[in-house]
């Protein structure tokens, strides 16, 4: 059965660095068939694509983050990984990691259970 | 950016209504919609994709609808478990967007 799983540090102070992990159980990142992303969400709020990333290293991301963001593929590790640099209060929110289907319908599925990462000094 | 209107904001039914809940979309975007199921604390779970195909698993008292700008998701008989915030999110172009969503409570 796949399950995404986020990792990281739930508290970040501003400016510096969000970094958080999806590891991928179930599956494996090199099949091809998939690319794999970041959506986040505020508390209270709604849903913020951020980007999405191939097994071969390709990526795509939100033009609104697109200046602070990287998003990173370890196949060896069946992970990849979300970098988010200078953080306001603006960045926090629940992070979840998901797949979605390289042909037909773009849907994320599943998702990751999510994890909260605050912004705060 | 597409930008996604959901309709109502909120909705209070009682088990065994039929509920209807609109996504409209700035521009059109063929049937590239989407439709999700938040409860609280929890991930969004895909319910239907590409407008009216349903995701496996899913019960079929749910159902989309629609193409261009304006979709529905469709509750054919409300049961306790459905009282969720419900979204709607284009796969048209990116960026992707979300609606805002739709939360149903209990009347």
């Amino acid at each position: 059965q796949l399950q995404l799983q986020e990792s990281g540090p739930g508290l970040v102070k501003p400016s510096e660095t969000l970094s958080l992990t999806c590891t991928v159980s179930g599956a494996s990142i090199s099949s091809g068939s998939y690319y794999w992303g970041w959506i986040r969400q505020p508390p209270g709020k709604g849903l913020e694509w951020i980007g999405s990333i191939y097994y071969s290293g390709d990526t795509y991301y939100n033009p609104s983050l697109k200046s602070r963001v990287t998003i990173s593929v370890d196949t060896s590790k069946n992970q990849f990984s979300l970098k988010l640099s200078s953080v306001t209060a603006a960045d926090t929110a629940v992070y979840f990691c998901a797949r979605r289907p390289i042909r037909g319908p773009a849907r994320f599925d599943p998702w990751g259970q999510g994890t909260l990462v605050t912004v705060s000094s | 950016d597409m930008q996604m209107t959901q309709s109502p904001s909120s909705l209070s039914a009682s088990v065994g209504d039929r509920v209807t809940i609109t996504c409209r979309a700035s521009q059109s975007i063929s049937s590239d919609l989407n439709w999700y199921q938040q409860k609280p604390g929890k991930a969004p779970k895909l319910l239907i994709y590409a407008a009216s195909s349903l995701q496996s698993g899913v019960p079929s008292r749910f159902s989309g609808s629609g193409s261009g700008t304006d979709f529905t998701l469709t509750i054919s008989s409300l049961q306790p478990e459905d009282f969720a915030t419900y979204y709607c999110q284009q796969s048209y172009s990116t960026p992707y967007t979300f609606g805002q969503g739709t939360k149903l409570e209990i009347k």
